[in-house]
């Protein structure tokens, strides 16, 4: 059935650091992709989203490309900030509901 | 900019009681969620609806979950007999449409917790 893997927690970074958080998804059809951030104490929020095949999906120094030849949507920033600690979430969604990845912790120390 | 509100933030109940999680969608968004998230694990789909109707709904939600939207504002979550592998974070989500490419929109969680 459709799933969603992520690379397992915790990541522990320094500030400034490039990040790289991997995804792959199995999915019928062309699903979109999302990638969800969760920080301490607080509900989801959508990151990024991309919806075909090459799109590249970005906000707050975050980017992620749809590739649908390696089924991948891995999350990457060039230099993270203590702020981003958070749990993240990679997702897609081909029909009505969405389908999570279970979360990678990400660390950043000062 | 509109929001997903859920209430209460943390509901703490006996096992075999109910409990009902509010929340109120945004309010032109026209498809409602349901999800939860046992502590530490990802966070899983229950049920979907619209036009006052369960349109899909998880292995999850058995006979013991229900969903209502009472009024024009609020849908709701009712769990009747309450047991200890309830306990989650429960989210609720809507969007405008039902669309792959739409986004849907969190509310922040009621923390149910199943003594």
């Amino acid at each position: 059935g459709d799933s969603v893997t992520q690379m397992e927690g915790p990541v522990t970074l320094s500030e400034e650091a490039f990040l790289t958080i991997n995804c792959t998804y199995t999915a019928t059809g062309y699903p979109s992709l999302f990638w969800y951030v969760q920080y301490p104490g607080e509900g989801l929020q959508l990151l990024l989203k991309a919806t075909k095949a090459d799109d590249k999906g970005s906000n707050k120094g975050f980017e992620a490309t749809y590739r649908k030849e390696t089924t991948s949507f891995h999350l990457e920033k060039g230099s993270v900030q203590v702020s981003d600690s958070a749990v993240y979430f990679c997702a897609h969604r081909g029909d009505d509901k969405i389908i999570f990845g279970k979360g990678t912790r990400l660390h950043i120390l000062p | 900019e509109p929001e997903v509100t859920q209430t209460p933030s943390h509901q703490v109940t006996q096992m075999g009681q109910e409990v009902i999680l509010r929340c109120v969608p945004i309010s032109n968004h026209l498809y409602f969620y349901w999800y939860r998230q046992i502590l530490g694990q990802k966070v899983e789909f229950l049920v979907s609806f619209y036009n006052n109707e369960i349109s899909e709904k998880s292995e999850i939600f058995d006979d013991q979950f229900s969903v209502e939207r009472p009024d024009g504002s609020n849908f709701t979550l009712k769990i009747r007999s309450t047991k200890l592998e309830d306990s989650a974070m429960y989210f609720c989500a809507s969007s405008e449409l039902g669309l792959a490419y739409n986004e849907q929109f969190f509310g922040p969680g009621t923390r149910l917790t199943v003594l």
